[in-house]
């Protein structure tokens, strides 16, 4: 099976900053991987798919990249609302999580 | 708008079969799979497996052998059953649709906490 990994597992940014997640995976997954976020007491919102493919409706301030192990999710211009924990997925052998980054204020 | 939305007991005993239904509204089921997700502390977000509306079902490996997911098409809903449940098992149940044409988890439920204790 396929193992996700993020780093880091939390960071501390202020708004307005530039924030870059980074998701690796155990094999090679392609371009089938998926990043979400997360609020607390809610489900996860998918934000990018197939890697790099903006979610409809979410802000073009998120942006995903990479392929095959390692992908990276970037935020430009923190706002308040992106506080909230993100996650990777695969989508290639069945599906699998990361464990998670959680981005809070500075 | 589609939406989900699961249902079932909170609190299930040791040994015994967890039971948990997933209503979904605003869209037909045809043509998606459905599938159950869970978040627990100690593992984080973990795919349970998926049905899809035919009825054909992929587990994950590691709860293979406990998991049952079943639909019921003409009453737009997904079950799922675990059977044989321990403290592991407590954790936030999410149903949610899955977009094979894009490869995402587009809709989810709200999430239901089942705690397995005596």
């Amino acid at each position: 099976d396929t193992q996700m990994t993020q780093s880091p597992s939390s960071l501390s940014a202020s708004v307005g900053d530039r924030v870059t997640i980074t998701c690796q995976a155990s094999q090679d997954i392609s371009n089938f991987l998926s990043w979400y976020q997360q609020k607390p007491g809610k489900a996860p919102k998918v934000l990018i798919y197939d890697a790099s493919k903006l979610e409809t409706g979410v802000p073009s301030r998120f942006s995903g990249s990479g392929s095959g192990t390692d992908f990276t999710l970037t935020i430009n211009n923190l706002q308040p609302e992106d506080f909230a924990t993100y996650y990777c997925q695969q989508y290639t052998d069945l599906f699998s999580f990361g464990p998670g980054t959680k981005v809070d204020i500075k | 708008q589609v939406q989900l939305q699961e249902s079932g007991p909170g609190l299930v005993k040791p040994s015994e079969t967890l039971s948990l239904t997933c209503t979904v509204s605003g869209a037909s089921m045809r043509s998606y799979y459905w599938s159950w997700i869970r978040q627990s502390t100690g593992k984080g977000l973990e795919w349970i497996g998926y049905i899809y509306d035919t009825g054909s079902t992929r587990y994950n490996p590691s709860l293979k052998s406990r998991v049952t997911l079943s639909v019921d098409t003409s009453k737009n809903q997904f079950s799922l059953k675990l059977n044989s449940v321990t403290a592991a098992d407590t954790a936030v149940y999410y149903c949610a649709r899955y977009n094979w044409s894009d490869g995402r988890f587009d809709y989810w439920g709200q999430g239901t906490l089942v705690t397995v204790s005596s």
